[in-house]
């Protein structure tokens, strides 16, 4: 099973800041199938980006994703209030799918 | 517009079954394979079980295999979760999601049910 290890667990910026946020692989993840999601409290994960680094429909381009192979990032421009939240990854390039942990961008 | 909408939560007492639905509509059911995943409280994401568009194909995660069972009603466009043997590590939302054609992340996910194991 791929463990992912996502950091840090929580990051406090302020609107208008750039989050940076990582998401490391226990072992490679084939082909790039690392997926991003977006949880605000009491509703379901949305999807953000998927590939590593194509945008869901409707996601607003200052949504970016990178990496390949155990390192992958996904970095939000310029913070907007609806935006602090919970992210997790996902990888499906292996069975079992696996989620990591999760990151929450707080308002600092 | 999609959607995925669940039902069936509640409270059940430790070694009980209970029974989950997801409802879907806006898309073409039968040509998509459907997930459960759960999340315990204040916890991450865990892909409990899923099944093909045509039912012949399914997965269950270790910590429900034999105790769970998955399938589906394409001409009511439903998706069921029996659970049996229920225990306190079961209980979390659940969520219905949909894996996206050709790949395996889900790109439409339902609000989810709440299951409390107590007695």
């Amino acid at each position: 099973e791929i463990v992912l290890t996502q950091s840090p667990a929580t990051l406090s910026l302020s609107p208008g800041e750039r989050a940076t946020l990582s998401c490391g692989a226990s072992q490679s993840v084939s082909s790039s199938y690392l997926a991003w999601y977006q949880q605000k409290p009491g509703l379901a994960p949305r999807l953000l980006m998927y590939a590593a680094s194509s945008r869901a429909t409707g996601i607003p381009d200052r949504f970016s994703g990178s990496g390949s192979g155990t390192d992958f990032t996904l970095t939000i421009n310029r913070l907007e209030p609806e935006d602090f939240a919970v992210y997790y990854c996902q990888q499906y390039g292996t069975s079992p799918l696996t989620f990591g942990q999760g990151t929450k961008v707080e308002i600092k | 517009e999609v959607q995925l909408v669940e039902s069936g939560g509640g409270l059940v007492q430790p070694g009980g079954p209970l029974r989950l639905s997801c409802a879907a509509s806006g898309f073409t059911f039968s040509y998509s394979s459907i997930y459960w995943v759960r999340q315990a409280p204040g916890k991450g994401l865990e892909v409990v079980s899923g099944i093909s568009g045509n039912g012949d194909n399914t997965y269950y995660a270790n910590s429900v295999r034999g105790r769970f069972t998955i399938s589906r009603d394409n001409s009511k466009n439903t998706l069921y979760l029996q659970m049996s043997s229920l225990g306190p590590e079961d209980m979390a939302v659940y969520y219905c999601a949909r894996r996206a054609a050709s790949s395996f992340y889900f790109d439409y996910w339902g609000q989810g049910t709440l299951v409390t194991v107590s007695s």
